[in-house]
């Protein structure tokens, strides 16, 4: 069964503490991103890798970190730089980097402080 | 003006009626827009997408783009209770790579 899976689906971060989210895909795209969404707003971009062991910066990439050292997968930690975690992250892929082709979600991790 | 916009709503229409769901965007370069459904709760799911002028249908889903006007619409023809969602609008801007700008949605509410 092809699909984005994102784990955990919950996860709460301690004062200081670094968390990462998992997103694994095994649709073969190249193209995968990383979203966050906040009560009553649009998604905003955090990162997006066009190719393994290549990523970019989105709109709002402080304090957040990513890798892409296989095609896959496309983990994304939250540091505890960023003051204000708490979020819908969405993970996405699209088979076409360039262009036209639509992207596809996975289920999203709610991220909560404690 | 936000890249993106739709009205926040909601939309409320009875089951059986035609919903019309209205996004503008700022970019005039845009290439493609798409429109997701997104239940409380969940993550989006996509709807449809258009590339070109005019009308493209699928199903009870007809998506309308106008690039003139800088307007893209879904209709959902006979509107059922489970169309009850919010609908979000994309838009790929022309950056050479894929990057879309998402509208902040519109709630849908199909009364039985």
């Amino acid at each position: 069964d092809g699909g984005i899976t994102q784990s955990p689906k919950y996860l709460f971060r301690k004062e200081g503490q670094n968390v990462t989210l998992s997103c694994e895909q095994n649709l073969n795209h190249d193209a995968m991103y990383w979203y966050r969404q906040d009560p009553g707003q649009g998604l905003r971009l955090i990162y997006y890798s066009q190719i393994v062991n290549d990523f970019q910066k989105g709109d709002i990439a402080e304090g957040y970190s990513v890798s892409r050292e296989k095609k896959e997968s496309f983990p994304l930690t939250v540091t505890s730089a960023q003051k204000n975690p708490t979020a819908f992250y969405l993970c996405a892929s699209s088979i076409d980097r360039w262009g036209n082709q639509p992207q596809h979600f996975g289920d999203g991790t709610r991220l909560s402080i404690l | 003006q936000k890249e993106v916009e739709q009205n926040s709503g909601p939309l409320s229409v009875p089951e059986g009626a035609i919903a019309s769901l209205n996004c503008t965007y700022s970019d005039r370069g845009s290439q493609s827009f798409f429109w997701y459904r997104q239940y409380s709760g969940k993550s989006p799911e996509l709807i449809m997408f258009i590339y070109s002028n005019g009308d493209k249908e699928d199903g009870r889903f007809t998506a309308q783009l106008n690039k003139a006007s800088q307007y893209v619409s879904l209709l959902i023809r006979d509107s059922q209770p489970s169309d009850s969602a919010t609908y979000l609008c994309a838009v790929n801007k022309n950056t050479g790579f894929q990057k879309l700008v998402f509208g902040t949605g519109t709630r849908l509410l199909v009364s039985p």
